[in-house]
């Protein structure tokens, strides 16, 4: 059963316009989340988080939103670069010492 | 480069063996985390060591155990090899004991082909 569900495998966007990458998740109790971003033979680089006590936060092109009434967590990157093409995790911290991780949507930005 | 390395890169093996991957954390840390991704799946969490000591336990297989060493790095045994077991295993660590709000950070993990 999947309790962090990233719902599109793969999303192409064209460089400079934004891309929004969605995340759902199951249970109210977590309270924090994150997103790290992975390139082809490499592992998972943290890129921005959210506690739940927020709704958004940014760092330069990325921002994460936070709906915990829908239980839901979208990162936009504005404008997308070339180097933005990898796969992107969406995690989720009940607080524990757990993280638990969507499957992940590739990202493929188009020149 | 996260700091974190990971030995060996690829790894081919047979059903019924067993394999020892090795993670060397980021100076200074004390956590080390063992992650499976398989195809399709998201990154499973496995196990969590601090200080040498077993912190926290996830979805791993009486088949699999992992040690932390007095210098600090961490090897996960595999053993009795499924095909299942072919997967990407990743290490990660921090400088906390505690996984929430603190950032890991992870090697280029290990591919392991079980054939």
């Amino acid at each position: 059963d999947q309790q962090v569900k990233q719902n599109s495998p793969s999303l192409s966007v064209q460089e400079g316009r934004i891309s929004i990458l969605n995340c759902d998740y199951t249970n109210s109790m977590f309270d924090y989340f994150l997103w790290y971003k992975k390139y082809p033979a490499e592992g998972p680089t943290f890129l921005i988080s959210i506690s739940s006590i927020k709704d958004k936060n940014e760092d330069g092109r990325f921002t994460v939103f936070l709906n915990k009434s829908a239980k839901h967590l979208s990162l936009h990157i504005v404008p997308s670069q070339p180097g933005d093409s990898a796969v992107y995790f969406c995690a989720a911290n009940p607080g524990d010492d757990k993280i638990i991780f969507g499957k992940g949507t590739r990202l493929h930005i188009l020149p | 480069d996260s700091g974190v390395t990971q030995t060996p890169k690829h790894l081919i093996t047979a059903t019924g063996q067993r394999v020892t991957l090795r993670c060397s954390p980021r100076s200074g840390d004390l956590s080390v985390y063992w992650y499976q991704q398989s195809l399709d799946q998201g990154l499973q969490f496995l196990i969590q060591y601090y200080n040498g000591e077993e912190r926290a336990k996830g979805n791993i297989l009486e088949r699999f155990s992992a040690q932390q060493f007095p210098d600090l790095h961490s090897e996960l045994n595999l053993s009795s090899l499924e095909l299942g077991d072919s997967a990407l295993y990743f290490c990660a660590s921090s400088d906390s004991r505690d996984l929430a709000y603190n950032e890991q950070f992870f090697g280029p993990g290990t591919r392991l082909t079980v054939l």
